[in-house]
């Protein structure tokens, strides 16, 4: 069964930073993309942060909105992607997912996602 | 960028009733390989997105066939024959064909009337 397990979640103030942490089984890592999507509570979807596997050397690419603050990477020995985030202001709350997906469709499967709220 | 924009916002079906939701990008997503990459998610009250159709048409596994994708270049359709009460929730479509960024449309709430 594939599964993406999110982590690192929680409260912060604006300024501050947090690591998330997305931890995968079921599946062969290596062959797919991972791409961080967001979600305020309520409201629709949002595009993050890609970071791509081997066959696709490694690209990484950022929305406009959090380009220079937040930094996606992968260790593919632990099966796991990161999304550091630095800088965080009120309007980076939301549900973080981590997602996976063929280099082409970019996204199919879905993690449970971790709430990152950023207020002071 | 492109944009997706999604109608309606809200729709109230019967039960057995069908249901069409659409899908306009503010241009082609058509790729050079002549796909377009045109998903649509489901996502339920409290849970997180599940994709339905991917390349604009194509079914998931396990994905119920009264769930139907359609269309190219810019419009696209998402069908559903007959709504049942696990198909609520909210719809969106994902084009990742010209990114970054991938965008998503507004979302289309479905609720049963």
């Amino acid at each position: 069964e594939v599964q993406l397990v999110e982590s690192g979640g929680g409260l912060v103030e604006p300024g501050q930073s947090l690591t998330l942490s997305c931890t995968t089984s079921g599946f062969t890592f290596g062959d797919y993309v991972v791409n961080w999507i967001r979600q305020v509570p309520g409201k629709g979807l949002q595009w993050v942060a890609f970071a791509a596997h081997k066959p696709s050397h490694g690209t990484i690419a950022y929305d406009a909105s959090v380009k220079g603050r937040f930094i996606v990477s992968r260790d593919e020995s632990k099966s796991s992607a990161y999304l550091q985030m630095t800088s965080l202001t009120t309007d980076d709350t939301g549900v973080y997912y981590c997602t996976r997906g063929d280099s082409s469709n970019k996204v199919d499967s879905w993690g449970q996602g971790t709430l990152v709220t950023v207020s002071s | 960028d492109v944009v997706m924009t999604q109608s309606p916002l809200a729709l109230s079906v019967t039960l057995g009733q069908p249901a069409s939701i659409s899908c306009r990008s503010s241009q082609s997503v058509v790729w050079s390989d002549g796909t377009s990459y045109l998903s649509w998610f489901h996502q339920r009250p409290g849970q997180s997105p599940r994709r339905l159709i991917y390349q604009a048409s194509k079914r998931d596994s396990g994905v119920p066939d009264r769930f139907s994708g359609s269309g190219s270049d810019t419009d696209f359709t998402l069908k559903i024959s007959r709504v049942e009460a696990e198909d609520v929730g909210v719809y969106y479509c994902m084009q990742g064909s010209y990114w970054p960024p991938i965008t998503f449309g507004q979302g289309t709430r479905l609720e049963i009337k």
